[in-house]
């Protein structure tokens, strides 16, 4: 079984500091998908950004990068110049192909962060 | 997202009575997923849709139960509500293909079972 954990229930972090938010991960599956996504205190979730397993270069999307370490089984969110608007809690999450098709998310328990003036 | 939206936004019920959710979408998407959100647990999978009639449990089926008639809509019924099942409950679709697929999460519904 698929396994996602984030031992960072809590972080701040200063305006316009660089933040790194944890995630490791435990599967048998020789491919697979990792994303991180946001949810502000408003609920929605929103998607950020994805990284797959055969991918050789981290993925960036804008001030997110993803800190793909496969060897030690780690996907770390790294935000740079943070903004206040970054506040919110952060998931991991890693893809499981179901048996119908499509995608299954297994998620960490989340990352809350806190952006600080 | 703009191309899903669920129905109710919140709810609060009576443990025994049954709840209907759903989850509409405008973009053709074959698969559409329940998720349940609890604090400790992050989101888990109750049911899923891989087409028109075709549906099948998540991690966490226990008193749920879907249906899907439509493309466009995905119904996630809760028989007899009980405390328990008080969550916040997520619809998603996945878009992009392989790899890249990527699911997209609704507004969300908060539940409360009284």
């Amino acid at each position: 079984a698929q396994k996602i954990t984030q031992t960072q229930p809590g972080m701040f972090v200063q305006e316009k500091e660089a933040v790194t938010l944890d995630c490791t991960y435990d599967t048998s599956d020789p491919s697979y998908g990792l994303f991180w996504y946001k949810q502000p205190s408003s609920g929605e979730m929103i998607f950020l950004i994805y990284q797959g397993s055969y991918d050789q270069q981290n993925a960036t999307e804008g001030r997110y990068s993803l800190n793909f370490q496969k060897a030690r089984k780690s996907a770390n969110l790294v935000i740079s110049a943070s903004q206040l608007g970054d506040s919110a809690m952060y998931f991991c999450a890693m893809r499981e192909v179901l048996t119908g098709g499509g995608n299954k998310l297994t998620f960490g328990t989340g990352t809350q962060l806190k952006v600080e003036l | 997202d703009a191309g899903i939206t669920q129905s109710p936004r919140h709810k609060v019920t009576e443990t025994g009575t049954p709840v209907t959710l759903r989850c509409h979408q405008t973009e053709n998407h074959r698969y559409m997923y329940w998720y349940r959100q609890d604090p400790g647990h992050g989101l888990r999978l109750i049911h899923y849709s891989y087409g028109v009639k075709d549906t099948d449990k998540g991690e966490v089926s226990d008193g749920y139960s879907v249906s899907r008639s439509k493309t466009e809509d995905f119904l996630l019924t809760l028989e007899s509500a009980t405390s328990s099942q008080t969550s916040v409950y997520f619809c998603a679709i996945s878009r992009g293909q392989g790899a890249s697929e990527t699911q997209y999460f609704g507004p969300g519904t908060r539940l409360l079972v009284l």
